[in-house]
């Protein structure tokens, strides 16, 4: 598919366990954006990657959150010691450039902490 | 601190209708602005992008209109159908010159046959 594509689309946890969510961007991108989106509110930014850096991390809401991009397209995003309120959806979004260019999302990963 | 402003309130219109959608933000001064339509289970889709010297901007039935006095943009959606109901987010780029959308919690449009 010419898509960005997530995995896994849903993922159940206990309390205080390790979660790794990866995002596949459209081919070609260079910007990968992950945002948090909870229950009727809109998309929060986390991490963007411009390349294989993160451009900016200022989103992340503490250290128990991580996220790569080693090879420039692959991104994991890496959650420690999950917390019940980090249940959300967690969104990927690639775009050619970090720029206004229209941002494309994927279709999300429902992460549910028990 | 800056805000977007969507109505939580689901908007019901009849089939064949406008709707109309209202985004309002404060402390702001974006250099344009987005809208995206949301379905459920599903990720954000890009549908337009004005720019703060833009007052208005058509693609096939939608319109959108940005009036940075006000600090308000609205979509229209004309001849409504059934297959537009979903949520719309408004999106605005922060201040400090980083073009990191800041998403409004969007507004769900229901349109009924």
């Amino acid at each position: 598919g010419a898509g960005v594509s997530q995995t896994p689309s849903n993922k159940v946890t206990e309390k205080g366990k390790y979660v790794e969510l990866r995002c596949d961007p459209i081919s070609g991108h260079t910007a990968l954006y992950w945002y948090r989106q909870s229950l009727g509110q809109g998309p929060e930014f986390l991490i963007y990657f411009q390349g294989t850096g993160a451009a900016d991390d200022s989103g992340l809401p503490n250290d128990r959150f991580f996220a790569v991009r080693p090879e420039g397209s692959v991104s994991t995003l890496k959650i420690q010691r999950t917390e019940r309120g980090d249940s959300a959806v967690y969104l990927c979004a690639s775009s050619l450039l970090g720029t206004i260019h229209e941002q494309f999302f994927g279709p999300g990963t429902r992460l549910t902490v028990l | 601190s800056q805000k977007i402003e969507q109505n939580s309130e689901a908007l019901n219109i009849q089939e064949g209708k406008t709707a109309t959608l209202t985004c309002n933000y404060t402390n702001y001064s974006p250099a344009y602005l987005q809208w995206y339509r949301q379905d459920p289970g599903r990720g954000p889709v890009f549908l337009l992008l004005i720019r703060e010297n833009e007052k208005e901007k058509r693609k096939e039935r939608l319109k959108v209109t940005f009036d940075t006095t006000l600090k308000q943009s609205l979509f229209h959606i004309t001849a409504s159908q059934p297959a537009d109901s979903a949520t719309y987010l408004c999106a605005l780029p922060p201040s400090g010159g980083s073009y990191i959308p800041t998403f409004g919690r969007g507004t769900s449009l229901i349109v009924h046959p």
